[in-house]
């Protein structure tokens, strides 16, 4: 079975904080997503990567920055968090890029910023 | 771009009853996929049931089945025979064949299966 694992289930951090959210998968995945979710607007896009070092922004990229070091880990950066990033935040990975390819999920971070 | 839309917010069914999630989405794309994903209460999002918009017959995987419309740009899940454990948040999302692997997500349908 696909593993996606985050590096904590829940966060509280300060306006201003820089914050780190890491994702881990354990399949060779070559793709990674990480995406916002906010109740009524379901899930949005904000980063995604295809291959290591590299990124594309998603539909709500602003306020947030990607690292793809390794394959297997995408992590996600608030640079300065802000009350209006208190989500869940939800990284994926799939198998092959094509329209097709089913992604898996991780168990999510709840970020609380005050 | 794409829009996707579940207009039901909540919804509950009674156990061993049937219950239809409605989706819509809006895109002039002619070849692309459509999603189910389901989320149970604090646990992990996964893959329900996925339609080829090339396929005119409706997919099906067990208790699941969807009705696609294309032209109406229609695409509804079916539970039949609800049991407790199809309790979750239920989302629509649909990829374009040609933008990689995608997903624009409606925003989700809370269901709730009564004993």
């Amino acid at each position: 079975d696909v593993k996606v694992t985050q590096s904590s289930r829940y966060l509280v951090k300060r306006t201003g904080e820089k914050v780190f959210l890491e994702c881990v998968q354990d399949m060779d995945h070559e793709n990674m997503f990480w995406y916002r979710q906010d109740p009524g607007l379901g899930l949005r896009l904000i980063y995604f990567s295809y291959d290591v070092k590299m990124k594309e922004k998603g539909d709500i990229p602003e306020g947030y920055s990607v690292s793809r070091e390794k394959k297997e880990r995408f992590s996600l950066i608030l640079e300065s968090a802000s009350t209006n990033q208190t989500s869940m935040y939800l990284c994926a990975s799939s198998l092959l890029v094509g329209g097709r390819e089913t992604q898996y999920f991780g168990p999510g971070t709840r970020l609380l910023v005050l | 771009a794409q829009t996707v839309t579940q207009s039901q917010p909540e919804m509950s069914v009674q156990e061993a009853e049937t219950v239809t999630l409605s989706c819509t989405y809006d895109t002039s794309e002619n070849n692309y996929y459509l999603f189910w994903y389901k989320q149970p209460p604090s646990r992990q999002m996964i893959l329900v049931i996925r339609q080829e918009a090339y396929k005119q017959q409706n997919a099906t995987e067990n208790r699941f089945s969807v009705n696609f419309q294309k032209a109406a740009k229609s695409f509804s899940l079916k539970i039949s025979d609800s049991q407790l454990g199809d309790t979750a948040m239920y989302f629509c999302a649909f990829a374009n064949n040609n933008a990689g692997n995608m997903l624009t997500f409606g925003g989700g349908t809370r269901l709730m299966v009564k004993p």
